[in-house]
């Protein structure tokens, strides 16, 4: 069964402090590691889909890279508005999203 | 114009009622799904229409009933609501095939089976 792990479950940062999240992942025919941002009361909003190891994206202060196992999403400099929680999904040859649990990102003034 | 929107954002019901949340994409996408999202914040696939035809259908109660009238809405019908079913439950669609923008989803609806 395609499985989507993701650690820390929640991590405080200083704004300006850079850190990175990860994500492992097994996922049968992986046709794509997707990145997505939910806001509190809101639904998941759609920020990378990589493809194939070693692809990377950016978008203002993130940053996504993906490897055979695991994908990292990078934020260098952060400020309190990138607080949000963070998902990690694949999908694979099933058409299926499979989630991870997400990642709490809080960051401070 | 909201993308993916869905209705009744909040719904509080008594145990054993029979509720439906709707769904409608104005985006041209021929997918639909179902996800719930639980206390811990995890989202799992219930149930996936293409073109009207339902293609994903995760383990779920046979109290859930998907409806897809059309490519552009999917409604989930729920009889007999248990205590267990509070989750709030998000509506997504994409165009089938093609992964380079991911799912869109809906602001959800939050259920609460009191």
């Amino acid at each position: 069964e395609d499985q989507v792990t993701q650690s820390p479950e929640a991590l405080r940062l200083q704004e300006g402090e850079s850190s990175s999240l990860n994500c492992s992942y097994t996922v049968s025919g992986l046709r794509g590691l997707f990145w997505y941002r939910q806001d509190p009361g809101k639904g998941p909003e759609f920020l990378f889909t990589l493809y194939s190891a070693g692809e990377e994206k950016e978008k203002e202060r993130l940053k996504a890279t993906l490897t055979k196992k695991e994908s990292f999403l990078h934020i260098t400099a952060p400020k309190p508005e990138d607080s949000a929680t963070y998902l990690c999904a694949g999908q694979g040859g099933s058409e299926k999203l499979v989630f991870g649990k997400g990642t709490k990102l809080t960051v401070n003034p | 114009d909201t993308a993916v929107s869905q209705t009744p954002k909040y719904l509080v019901t008594q145990m054993g009622n029979d509720k439906s949340i709707k769904c409608e994409q104005n985006l041209g996408h021929d997918t639909m799904y179902w996800y719930k999202q639980d206390s811990k914040k995890f989202l799992k696939i219930m149930f996936s229409y293409n073109n009207k035809e339902l293609i994903i259908n995760e383990t779920v109660p046979n109290r859930f009933s998907p409806k897809s009238p059309d490519k552009a809405h999917l409604n989930l019908h729920i009889n007999s609501l248990e205590l267990g079913d509070s989750a709030v439950y998000f509506c997504a669609s994409s165009l089938w095939g093609s992964i380079n923008y991911g799912y869109t989803f809906g602001s959800g609806t939050r259920l609460t089976v009191v």
